[in-house]
């Protein structure tokens, strides 16, 4: 089982669209679980830190569900600059982070 | 407050030639951790540092690849000898803590091209 496994994607969605994206993680003993957000070419970005009890930042909701080792990404009435790629993080055990490959969204007009 | 700085941007070498790469953290950052990204791939962890200390070097190639941090200046990865297959965006972040707490930053990336 790969560390960090992602939806493959890409997601290509009409604006104003509600879309989740899904991530599971192998290590039961991580303690850390992030959202970055990467721009074709450009660094990542973070897009918000996940909490075990859920966190919501605008049109933005994390979730994350430790039994089933599962993160999720909820992004409600879609832009056009949400268009990007979203990479779920995982904090390793000796402090770095592990990225999943990432879920490419697309959002259309 | 400026942010991660990496430099050069962009790097183009020749295959056997020594490519440095270099990451100033953030102000008050003293973790930093380097990733490389082949095209259309994900990010892949090389090593994580704290000043003048590998803390994990895990994602390092065994040969060629070295990564410092010391106690002044900036952070280095260091690439000898380096084969087309080392053309990658190489990623520097930086935070102010440690384990539990890796709210990481990135610099905009130096982009490698072997030829």
């Amino acid at each position: 089982r790969k560390e960090v496994e992602q939806d493959p994607g890409p997601f290509n969605v009409p604006e104003g669209a509600t879309v989740a994206f899904n991530c599971t993680y192998s290590n039961s003993a991580s303690q850390s679980f992030f959202w970055y957000r990467q721009d074709c070419r450009k660094e990542p970005k973070l897009l918000m830190s996940v909490y075990s009890s859920g966190n919501e930042d605008g049109r933005f909701t994390a979730q994350l569900n430790r039994a089933s080792q599962y993160i999720s990404l909820l992004i409600r009435d879609s832009k056009l600059s949400d268009s990007a790629t979203y990479l779920c993080v995982v904090g390793g055990s000796q402090g770095n982070l592990i990225f999943g490959k990432g879920t490419k969204l697309s959002v259309k007009p | 407050n400026a942010g991660v700085m990496q430099n050069p941007r962009h790097l183009v070498r020749r295959r056997g030639q020594e490519a440095r790469l270099r990451c100033s953290p953030m102000k008050g950052h003293s973790h930093v951790y380097w990733y490389r990204q082949l095209p259309e791939e994900g990010l892949k962890f090389m090593v994580y540092l704290q000043k003048e200390n590998i803390i994990d070097e895990s994602g390092m190639p065994k040969e060629r690849f070295s990564a410092e941090f010391p106690k002044e200046g900036p952070s280095i990865l260091r690439i000898q000898q380096v084969v087309r297959g080392d053309s990658a965006a190489y990623f520097c972040a930086s935070s102010r803590n440690g384990p539990l707490n890796t709210e990481a930053f990135f610099g905009q990336g130096t982009r490698l091209t072997v030829v």
